[in-house]
Formats: structure tokens, sequence, C-alpha cells
């Protein structure tokens, strides 16, 4: 079968690092990307992997690896707008869809 | 408009009653799906349409329809609502020229079958 975890819930300190991880078990793989979604907001993207390593953009970094069925999304100099949650989705081979439940980030001061 | 858009914004219902969520997007985009999201079960695919005039059945379709006349509209339709289907509903798009696309979101409607 083919599944996808997150963490439920993290807390982190403003100004600090926070990494969220995102396991999947899956036949096969065509791309993982991650979404922030702000309480009653709607999910916008954040990041796109297919290929194994870590894409950069700004204060936000994804990282893949395939052979391990891992990715995280690492997230510096926390600011309190980081407060979100953070869903991890998964295309498999069929380009079917497969969402994780979302890690809910809390920031304190 | 810009980018896509859902109504209503919010909806009290009573069970049995018929009702359709509205769904349009203005970016030309291919495909778009509809969702429902729960609190505690994430994102959960109810239908898609991979281009106008064709359809397709996601993880949770039972109780639901939908249509794709053209490009810009997808209409999500309850035929006789029933309580289990209070969710907030986000309809999305990508442009799925092939490879997995970014999908962009509405606002969301926020269903209350009572």
């Amino acid at each position: 079968g083919q599944n996808i975890d997150q963490p439920t819930e993290m807390t982190a300190t403003e100004g600090a690092i926070v990494q969220i991880n995102c396991t999947y078990q899956t036949s096969g793989f065509n791309g993982l990307f991650w979404y922030q979604q702000h309480a009653g907001e709607a999910p916008t993207f954040l990041s796109y992997n297919v290929l194994d390593g870590l894409e950069e953009k700004g204060r936000f970094s994804s990282f893949l690896s395939r052979s391990k069925g891992y990715s995280y999304l690492l997230l510096k100099e926390l600011q309190m707008k980081d407060s979100a949650s953070y869903l991890c989705l998964l295309v498999d081979s069929n380009y079917q869809l497969i969402w994780g439940a979302g890690t809910k980030l809390i920031i304190k001061p | 408009i810009a980018g896509i858009t859902q109504a209503p914004t919010s909806q009290i219902l009573a069970a049995g009653r018929r009702m359709t969520l509205r769904c349009t997007q203005d970016m030309r985009h291919n495909a778009m799906y509809w969702y429902r999201q729960d609190l505690g079960l994430g994102l959960r695919l109810i239908h898609y349409s991979n281009t106008a005039g064709t359809t397709g059945k996601g993880e949770v379709p039972d109780g639901y329809s939908v249509s794709r006349a053209n490009t810009d509209d997808f209409p999500l339709t309850l035929a006789s609502a029933v309580p289990s289907q209070t969710s907030v509903y986000f309809c999305a798009s990508s442009r799925r020229d092939g490879p997995p696309d970014t999908q962009y979101f509405g606002p969301g409607t926020r269903l209350t079958v009572l």
C-alpha cells in the first residue's frame, strides 16, 4: 500500500530553525510537494522535489531521499508568520495524489 | 477574476437538501480538483478533471458529483446532503502539462449540514 506520515504538531521559537519530516511508502514516485496552510486559509505551494537532494528557496529548504522514502522541510530564522500547517504531498507513478495529514507548527516568541 | 474563486464562502444546509458549490478559474488550467478537509484528516480528493469534458473519482466520491463543461468551471454537487458532509471544501487547479504540477487553491467553502 501507500502511506505518508508527518508529525501532528511541532513547536519552535522565533528566530530558530525547525525541520519538519515526511516519510512515505509508495510503489512508484513522481515527485513530492510541500504546501503551507495558515489557519482558515487555502494551502499555498512552497516547494517541489523530484530528484534527491536539497532545494533552497530563501528561508525555506526542502530535502528528498527517494531511497529512504524521506523528505523534510527546513525553515530558518523562524518568524511568527510561519505559524501554520505544513502539508506533504506525494505523487506516485500513476500520478495519484497522496496527501499527508499535515504538521501544525507553533512559533513561540 | 484573478486565479481561482469559489462560492459560496460558507453555507448552512438542512440535511436532504441539494447543494452546488461553484468553482471558477481564469488561468486556463487543464486540471481541476475538489477536496474536502476535516480536522486531523488532511485533504481528501473527492473528484478531479484532467481536461474539459472528462472527470474522475478521487478517494471519497460517494454522495458527490461533478461536471466539466468548459475549462474554467468545475461545480461540485451534493445531491442530498448529510451531516457527515460538513467540512471545508477546496477547489484547486493545475496546468497538468505532463509532469506533476503545482496546484492553486481557491479560498474554500465552509459547509455545515444540520
